[in-house]
């Protein structure tokens, strides 16, 4: 099946550790992306990757970091550095367009980790 | 700044009945538009699309309408069931941004018996 797949599904940390959340997709997509959920609120973009080895901070990338050594996976870490990590995150991907014609193409999201400072 | 947003958090409607939900969008640079379904402790869902040289597009029991001398979108679902019950985000994209999609904060839609 085609997809994207994130894990774990559930995640626990200790205040000061440093955790890491997959993402994988097999749509050949080039785009990926990484939002953060909080209850009842909207979707907030931390950072985004237009290609392999290349990814740009988005509106709340203070305390993450995401690398992009493949096609087909985004990880994000969330770092000590971030001062309230519980939240539902959100991979996705998409085909990436022409800025100057229309930009992107359609996302397409995985399950999400919810992720819980103990 | 600019900025999507919903006009009612909360939406219920009965069984069968059509539900209407509504999004403004302020941002007049904004050319494609996409509509998408959360059910709880999942992802969004794609649900349909229109870009802004269109008015109007048609998906099954669903359409989305595109107003953009007022800058509304609005989603018709027809035919509610107890399966169209979730949250539902509007999202935009800019031209020539090079960023992404800019998301409302949701409407909650619940279907009543």
């Amino acid at each position: 099946d085609g997809g994207i797949t994130q894990s774990p599904k559930y995640l626990f940390r200790k205040e000061g550790q440093n955790v890491t959340l997959s993402c994988e997709q097999n749509l050949n997509h080039d785009a990926m992306y990484w939002y953060r959920q909080d209850p009842g609120q909207g979707l907030r973009l931390i950072y985004y990757s237009q290609i392999v080895n290349d990814f740009q901070k988005g509106d709340i990338a203070e305390g993450y970091s995401v690398s992009r050594e493949k096609k087909e996976s985004f990880p994000l870490t969330v770092t000590s550095a971030q001062k309230n990590p519980t939240a539902f995150y959100l991979c996705a991907s998409s085909k990436w367009g022409n800025p100057g014609t229309g930009g992107t193409d359609t996302q397409y999201f995985g399950p999400g980790t919810r992720l819980t400072v103990l | 700044g600019e900025s999507v947003g919903l006009h009612l958090p909360t939406l219920s409607v009965q069984e069968g009945d059509n539900s209407i939900i509504n999004c403004a969008y302020s941002n007049s640079a904004s050319d494609y538009f996409i509509w998408y379904k959360q059910e709880s402790g999942k992802g969004p869902q794609f649900i349909i699309d229109i870009r802004s040289n269109m008015d109007k597009r048609q998906g099954q029991r669903v359409t989305v309408l595109l107003n953009k001398t007022v800058k509304h979108l609005s989603l018709q679902i027809a035919a509610t069931q107890p399966g169209d019950s979730a949250v539902y985000f509007c999202a935009e994209n800019m031209r020539g941004s090079a960023r992404q999609l800019t998301f409302g904060s949701g409407t909650q839609l619940t279907v009543l018996p």
